[in-house]
């Protein structure tokens, strides 16, 4: 069972163009939601997170929008950059603190900023 | 990658094989896990651990033992390897401490294990 269905599974992208990719989830207690950034031949790394108690969160180029009532949050990447192609994973959780995360991921959308 | 390293990065085994992979840390970190990446799944939560000799299983732990006889040391063994463990595994660490930092996972650069 999927808990997090993430789209597009890949992304062509002009550069200084809008990039954004979209996350659906199920389970209702998950309140923490990180996009993870990914680049061949490494680790994922994380990029930003958000928390149901705000519907956006901004920092430099990229935005996660939140929407609780939908079970939606989104990734956008604006004026996208060649350097910004990689995959992309969202992922879920329940905050636990003092225990271990256990992030539920999505599928992962490869993107391409073409010049 | 974080103070995180895996080894070994590439292994082709063969299937019946037994087969462990070592992720090393040198952030004294708490938590360690394992995962493995796999296209069209994205990445699961094999198995995970909160201390020396505390572990516990994730989503897909069936086939995979772990070990953790350090805090810098966390082994993933696959006891008779099979076709379908072909995959990337990845070992992540977070912290304990402040508020959320347990949240914020830092991952290494990957094991590519192929089993034919």
């Amino acid at each position: 069972q999927q808990q997090v269905k993430q789209s597009p599974q890949s992304l062509i992208v002009q550069k200084g163009g809008i990039s954004i990719i979209n996350c659906a989830y199920e389970n209702t207690a998950f309140d923490y939601f990180p996009w993870y950034q990914q680049f061949p031949g490494k680790g994922p790394a994380l990029l930003i997170a958000i928390r149901p108690d705000v519907s956006e969160k901004k920092e430099g180029r990229f935005t996660i929008s939140f929407n609780k009532s939908a079970k939606q949050f989104s990734l956008h990447i604006m004026d996208s950059q060649p350097g910004d192609s990689a995959t992309y994973f969202c992922a879920a959780s329940i905050s636990r603190g003092g225990t271990a995360s256990k992030l539920t991921f999505g599928t992962g959308t490869r993107l391409q900023v073409t010049l | 990658d974080a103070g995180i390293t895996q080894s070994p990065r590439h292994k082709v085994t063969e299937t019946g094989t037994p087969v462990t992979l070592r992720c090393h840390q040198t952030e004294n970190h708490r938590y360690m896990y394992w995962y493995r990446q796999d296209p069209g799944h994205g990445l699961r939560l094999i198995h995970y651990s909160y201390g020396v000799k505390d572990t516990d299983k994730g989503e897909v732990s069936d086939g995979y033992s772990v070990s953790r006889s350090k805090t810098e040391d966390f082994l993933l063994t696959l006891e008779s390897a099979t076709s379908s463990q072909t995959s990337v595994y990845f070992c992540a660490i977070s912290d304990s401490g402040k508020p959320s930092t347990n949240e914020k996972l830092f991952f290494g650069s990957g094991t590519q294990l192929s089993v034919l």
